[in-house]
């Protein structure tokens, strides 16, 4: 159980074009999701926090317009890099929590991560 | 704010041996939650054990177990009889009760000598 996916698992875009990113829960409902960035050998670094139907939170020094999050729905959270540059250039990892009485409602269960590299 | 340090960036072990991560963190909170992950060279965050701060007792994942000293603020990792496949990073995390965010360490890369 607790199955996070994520889609793509690689992606290659010219500079200042969009890129969508989607995180999934197979088997559970999310009502919270979290994107991360993680650059070579270096912890995670969380980027936003998603209620499910809300706006997503993010955290200081984070671009909102740069990174667009929608959660619409509770097994679906999209990150969309915006006008991407090569600096955006990164490993992005979704993380979702299961709803209020569930027994993952503690544990954040990670997806298998999307390579982005900007041309 | 909380804060979560691995003071170990490197460790080896030698296979079917035991090895020791290290983690402390800093806190105010008498009720929190501790986490062990493990991200292989796939780069797949995979929960290897966690640990609620109002349980005493020390959780276990078969070869997997921590040393959680609440006063010393300190939950370390033991594997026991390593394996190749236990290759990794390994990231430190705390979570508040109350809160959703998790608060990583710097993480530790463990390799394994056969």
């Amino acid at each position: 159980g607790a199955v996070v996916s994520q889609h793509p698992s690689r992606v290659i875009c010219k500079s200042g074009t969009s890129v969508k990113i989607e995180c999934r829960s197979l088997d559970f409902q999310a009502t919270t999701m979290f994107w991360y960035r993680q650059f070579p050998k270096k912890s995670l670094m969380l980027m936003a926090t998603s209620n499910e139907g809300s706006k997503a939170t993010y955290e200081q020094g984070v671009e909102k317009d740069k990174f667009l999050i929608n959660h619409a729905s509770l097994t679906l959270s999209t990150l969309t890099v915006t006008s991407a540059h090569p600096e955006d250039s990164s490993f992005y990892i979704c993380s979702a929590t299961e709803g209020a009485g569930g027994p993952s409602t503690d544990t954040q269960y990670f997806g298998p991560g999307t390579r982005l590299t900007v041309l | 704010a909380q804060t979560v340090t691995q003071s170990q960036p490197e460790m080896s072990v030698q296979e079917a041996e035991t090895v020791t991560l290290s983690c402390t963190y800093d806190t105010s909170e008498s009720d929190y939650y501790l986490f062990w992950y493990k991200q292989p060279p796939s780069r797949q965050m995979i929960l290897v054990i966690r640990q609620e701060a109002y349980k005493q007792q020390n959780a276990t994942e078969n070869r997997f177990s921590v040393n959680f000293q609440k006063a010393a603020k300190s939950f370390s990792l033991k594997i026991s009889d390593s394996q190749l496949g236990d290759a990794a990073m390994y990231f430190c995390a705390y979570r508040s009760k109350g809160a959703q965010k998790l608060v990583f360490g710097q993480g530790t890369r463990l390799t394994i000598n056969p």
